[in-house]
């Protein structure tokens, strides 16, 4: 029973445009939302997140949006680099614990 | 500031065997969780320490067990070693505090012939 559904397991965007990865979940205990970034044989990277009382938190080119009554999530990348191609994770927080419960990940690809 | 570090970065063991892998977190992060990648699975949660003790643990076999030494080094232990325990293993550590931001090492990549 998957909790955090990350449903586009790739993503192929031209450089400057913008990318959305998106990232459902269904717990609704879920208080915290974070989004990972991963490169080839490193561990993931913290990008950005958001708390659940929030519906939007902006860092620079990255904006994370939150959809409480859709459980739904997406990460916006404006605009993209090439830089920016990795595999990108979703993952909840639930509360009364210190696990991260992380979505199978999405590829994206920027293109030059 | 040093980032989470992890030995070794590669490990290559036979069925039946057992392995351990170390942990070292951040300065002042008390909270050490692990987690296993496989492809296709995303991160499963394995298990978290704070202060020595095990606080959360994930749906995996006794056979994967932890431990947390009192400078938050953690160890994790895997014994009578499968083929599907081929996966990277990552450890994350963190403050535990309100934001959850885990912070994670380059993991070790095991597998198991």
């Amino acid at each position: 029973d998957q909790q955090v559904k990350q449903n586009s397991p790739s993503l192929s965007v031209q450089e400057g445009r913008i990318s959305i990865l998106n990232c459902d979940y269904t717990n609704s205990m879920f208080d915290y939302f974070l989004w990972y970034k991963k490169y080839p044989a490193e561990g993931p990277t913290f990008l950005i997140s958001i708390s659940s009382i929030k519906d939007k938190n902006e860092d620079g080119r990255f904006t994370v949006f939150l959809n409480k009554s859709a459980k739904h999530l997406s990460l916006h990348i404006v605009p993209s680099q090439p830089g920016d191609s990795a595999v990108y994770f979703c993952a909840a927080h639930q509360g009364g614990s210190e696990k991260l419960v992380f979505g199978k990940g999405t590829k994206l690809t920027v293109n030059p | 500031k040093a980032g989470v570090t992890q030995t070794p970065r590669y490990l290559i063991k036979t069925r039946g065997q057992q392995v351990t892998l170390s942990c070292s977190p951040i300065s002042g992060h008390r909270s050490v969780s692990w987690y296993q990648q496989t492809p296709g699975q995303g991160l499963q949660f394995l298990f978290e320490y704070f202060s020595e003790t095990q606080r959360n643990k994930g749906n995996f076999p006794g056979r994967f067990s932890g431990r947390q030494f009192s400078n938050s080094r953690s160890e994790m232990n895997v014994s009578t070693l499968e083929l599907g325990d081929s996966a990277l293993y990552l450890c994350a550590s963190s403050l535990s505090g309100a934001n959850y931001e885990q912070y994670f090492g380059p993991g070790t990549r095991l597998t198991v012939t």
